[in-house]
């Protein structure tokens, strides 16, 4: 079983509709990070969370430590959404930490 | 643009030759972490070096190498290449030591073709 573990692996939804992406992990961490990878290949990192909720524009990021989940949700969906998006976690000791990340979710966004 | 700079951009190699990939990180961060992303295992954590000096291993393998430079830029060197090694190679960047607590972020990557 992978340490992190995101749902669905794709997703296919109509302009407009509200987006949820999951990300359960089993492991202890410091932080979470939410990525964003265009077709191209690039990486953009959205959020970096270690509690409670952060929102910037459409997107909104959820954790829930004690039950070790993380929710990504996007409002108002637009094709320019579409892309994979990955669940990332920071496990290891201070000063030598490493990212562990999901398989990535699959968003496309239908006109 | 995120500030980190990789080249080269695409690189298509024989197997069992040598390659050198090189990262600029944003100005003033000190960590930069290599990444590989294969279709088959995903992303996965190579390295990690701050200021110099090795901080974080990961699944890196004996063929391949790392350094920072004093001007922080970073190498990432492949020897005797493999079919197998073919995949996109990101580097990214933070300012402090871990990957937590810090934004991190990437280049747009180094795509290896081994034939």
């Amino acid at each position: 079983k992978n340490e992190v573990e995101q749902s669905p692996q794709n997703l296919t939804a109509q302009e407009g509709e509200f987006i949820t992406i999951n990300c359960s992990y089993s492991v202890g961490i410091s932080a979470l990070h939410w990525l964003q990878q265009h077709p191209g290949g690039g990486i953009v990192s959205l959020f970096m969370l270690s509690s409670g909720k952060k929102k910037h524009g459409r997107l909104i990021a959820t954790i829930n430590i004690q039950e070790k989940h993380s929710s990504l949700h996007i409002t108002a969906s637009h094709p320019r959404d579409s892309a994979v998006y990955i669940c990332a976690v920071s496990v290891g000791v201070r000063g030598a930490q490493k990212l562990v990340f999901g398989q990535g979710t699959r968003l496309t966004i239908n006109p | 643009d995120s500030g980190v700079t990789q080249t080269p951009k695409h690189l298509i190699t024989a197997t069992g030759q040598r390659v050198t990939l090189r990262c600029s990180p944003r100005s003033g961060d000190l960590s930069v972490y290599w990444y590989q992303q294969s279709l088959d295992q995903g992303l996965q954590f190579l390295i990690q070096y701050y200021n110099g000096e090795e901080r974080a291993k990961g699944n890196i393998l004996e063929r391949f190498s790392a350094q920072q430079f004093p001007d922080l830029h970073s190498e990432l060197n492949l020897s005797s290449l493999e079919l197998g090694d073919s995949a996109l190679y990101f580097c990214a960047s933070s300012v402090a030591k871990g990957a937590a607590g810090n934004t991190i972020y990437f280049g747009e990557g180094s795509w290896l073709t081994v034939v």
